[in-house]
């Protein structure tokens, strides 16, 4: 089956810098990659995601990479400010089964400092 | 707004008890799906639905069982809680699309 290693499991930073989080995965069947973002007392909710047909995908000041080669992924956020702190979770889909069979990262706690 | 609710943020049960963990969506989804978070672990699959009154185990469905006899409920349960079963449950649903749309969680624990 996949499997998903995320790293780092923490990071902070000063507000204003960048953030940069790492998945790598297994499967090279896998071709939907999602990131989810769960703040404090809540469920994870999807913010970005890319498909294996494309390199790079941005949305305001965050975006996601994906190297298919290498096989891992990478969410950037740039100009980080104190809501961005949060557990974020990467995720792979790997084809067939009806996509049920998801495989997410550990999770990185992302803390924003002042 | 999609919404999928939890019916309880906290619970405290004692071992041997039976405990039902319930989640309801309003988006007539097909596929749900109950997560184990622990820290470390990220979120593992317990079971989830794709329709209702079917089930699929996941990676980790020992001492758990589901239920589906509405399609927007889905309920987990718990046989007979355990100490090692103490930690946060996610409910998710997923329509035709790839994206997840999760609950707030239901944090138990078990004494």
């Amino acid at each position: 089956g996949e499997n998903v290693e995320q790293h780092p499991s923490t990071l902070s930073v000063q507000e204003g810098d960048s953030a940069v989080i790492k998945c790598t995965y297994s499967d090279s069947a896998s071709n939907y990659f999602p990131w989810y973002k769960q703040e404090l007392g809540k469920g994870p909710q999807l913010i970005i995601d890319i498909r294996s047909n494309v390199g790079e995908k941005k949305d305001q000041r965050i975006a996601v990479t994906l190297n298919k080669t290498a096989k891992h992924f990478s969410l950037h956020i740039t100009e980080t400010q104190p809501e961005d702190s949060a557990v974020y979770f990467c995720a792979a889909f790997p084809r067939g089964e009806g996509y049920q069979k998801v495989t997410f990262g550990t999770g990185t706690k992302l803390q924003v400092i002042p | 707004d999609v919404k999928v609710t939890q019916s309880s943020r906290y619970l405290v049960k004692r071992t041997g008890e039976k405990v039902f963990l319930e989640c309801v969506q309003d988006m007539d989804h097909e596929n749900m799906f109950w997560y184990r978070q622990d820290p470390g672990l990220g979120l593992r699959l317990i079971y989830f639905s794709y329709d209702v009154k079917m089930k699929e185990k996941g990676d980790i469905p020992e001492g758990y069982s589901v239920s589906r006899e509405k399609k927007e409920r889905f309920s987990l349960i718990l046989e007979s809680a355990s100490t090692n079963q103490t930690s946060m449950y996610l409910c998710a649903s997923r329509g035709t699309g790839l994206s997840y749309t999760f609950g707030s969680g239901t944090r138990l624990t078990v004494v």
